[in-house]
């Protein structure tokens, strides 16, 4: 089936604006991250979810991050009083599975990112 | 805490060469996973090869190959044969068993020369 996807793909806002990005994951993957890229530079974990679990929230930069997923399928990652230091490139991916059982967990698939820029 | 570590930030491989790109790791963790991603210039990332601490034999994929040695921490990638189409982002990444988020390394920027 068709891959990840997310929306926006690019997103121009004022700092001080909030800002929603969306993320559909493959269909039937349970588990989903949010990774945040700044140019030039590795991935930054932001959240994850897996199943119907809490979230693992651990990499959130600030109470300004928030971001939810319904129905175990789409997830949406809201910033709040966006700072221009927010500006990077958003990433998602899903993988089939939770847990730690090799390939099939760690195989994760990414969309293609949301570009992000405060001015 | 866990730690990725790529010291090269950019290479330069002639085609056809094979080249190894490094990758050093810190963990406590007896149980963890190491993967390698390329990125391209488009900006998607692409997963390469998985390699379990468990697992005894190298991963191999294709033309990529992971030299996994457990006791020096190191996860390098080595791609035989290097296509200029290889030309890329790569970045190392890790999984302890205990976390559910993934840490990536900063990186290593592949140019393949014709």
């Amino acid at each position: 089936g068709a891959g990840v996807s997310q929306s926006p793909s690019n997103k121009v806002t004022e700092k001080g604006k909030d800002v929603e990005l969306r993320c559909d994951p493959i269909s039937g993957h349970t588990a989903l991250y949010w990774y945040r890229q700044s140019l030039g530079q590795g991935l930054e974990f932001l959240i994850y979810f897996q199943g119907n679990s809490a979230p693992d929230k651990s990499g959130l930069p600030s109470d300004r991050f928030s971001a939810e997923r319904t129905g175990g399928s789409v997830s949406t990652l809201t910033i709040q009083r966006t700072q221009q230091e927010d500006s990077a490139v958003y990433l998602c991916a899903s993988s089939y599975r939770g847990g730690f059982s090799g390939r099939a967990y760690n195989e994760q698939f990414f969309g293609p990112g949301t570009r992000l820029t405060v001015l | 805490a866990q730690k990725i570590t790529q010291t090269q930030p950019g290479m330069f491989v002639q085609e056809k060469e094979a080249v190894t790109l490094d990758c050093t790791y810190d963990t406590s963790d007896q149980s963890y996973g190491l993967f390698w991603y390329k990125q391209p210039s488009s900006g998607e990332m692409i997963f390469l090869i998985y390699q379990g601490s468990y697992d005894e034999q190298n991963a191999t994929e294709g033309r990529y190959s992971l030299n996994f040695q457990k006791a020096r921490k190191s996860a390098n990638l080595v791609i035989s044969a290097s296509q200029l189409g290889d030309s890329a982002m790569y970045f190392c990444a890790m999984r302890e068993s205990s976390a559910s988020k993934i840490i990536f390394g900063s990186g290593t920027r592949l140019s393949i020369r014709p």
